[in-house]
């Protein structure tokens, strides 16, 4: 069954630095989603891209954040300069027709757990 | 502006029996509803939607849900719940026009026991 994944499981940086979180969504799935989820709270919107554009940005989406679609496969979301408060876990998703199935649920990956010390 | 509210945090049930897990939302025009399930260290997989047609959905795992319009409710439901049922289950709502994101409720943890 194909899925999404995501890279690294797990990041740890200094508070400062800049991050690049990886996805790689479903094959030929056309729209892609960041949204994180701090420790204890519900899951957020940052972002939605289509046809390698932002398509919708939450708040939180502020000039530190940047997504790209740099080939075929892969979605990064990159944070500048990453602050404590960005300590999140962080969902790609993405959705589109899957053989004989609809295209309006979005899948998500198993997370990256960014830890900013 | 879109809203969904699950009004319990924690919901305890014994194994094998029913359990159901709330969910009410606020959307301009037809929804589209969806519920979710986090294992811990997991990330959200999806159990089943609501976009049009008959009000009582099936998902995965014997869940199933339904949709009212009239109480703007779609209850997450099992007839017989097991222990591996235990997780954090999030319902999440979007508008059916264009790209446009999902919104989650704050998540309610379910906890079946033995």
């Amino acid at each position: 069954e194909p899925e999404v994944t995501q890279t690294p499981s797990h990041q740890v940086t200094q508070m400062g630095q800049e991050v690049i979180l990886r996805c790689v969504p479903i094959s030929n799935h056309l729209y892609f989603y960041w949204y994180r989820q701090i420790l204890g709270q519900k899951v957020e919107f940052l972002v939605s891209f289509y046809n390698n554009e932002i398509s919708e940005k939450s708040e939180i989406f502020d000039d530190q954040f940047s997504v790209e679609r740099p080939d075929g496969s892969n979605f990064t979301l990159k944070i500048r300069s990453t602050k404590l408060e960005d300590s999140a876990m962080y969902f790609c998703a993405s959705r589109g027709r899957l053989a004989g199935g609809s295209y309006n649920e979005q899948f998500f990956g198993p997370g990256t757990r960014l830890t900013v010390l | 502006a879109q809203s969904v509210a699950q009004p319990e945090d924690q919901v305890n049930v014994a194994e094998g029996n029913p359990l159901t897990v709330k969910c009410t939302y606020s959307v301009s025009g037809n929804p589209y509803l969806f519920w979710y399930v986090q294992y811990p260290n997991r990330g959200l997989q999806f159990l089943l939607k609501y976009i049009t047609g008959d009000n009582l959905v099936k998902g995965s795992y014997g869940f199933e849900a339904e949709f009212n319009k009239s109480q703007t409710s779609f209850h997450l439901k099992k007839p017989s719940a097991l222990v591996s049922d235990s997780a954090l289950y999030f319902c999440a709502v979007r508008d059916p026009s264009g790209n446009t994101p999902l919104v989650f409720g704050k998540g309610t943890r379910l906890s079946v026991i033995a």
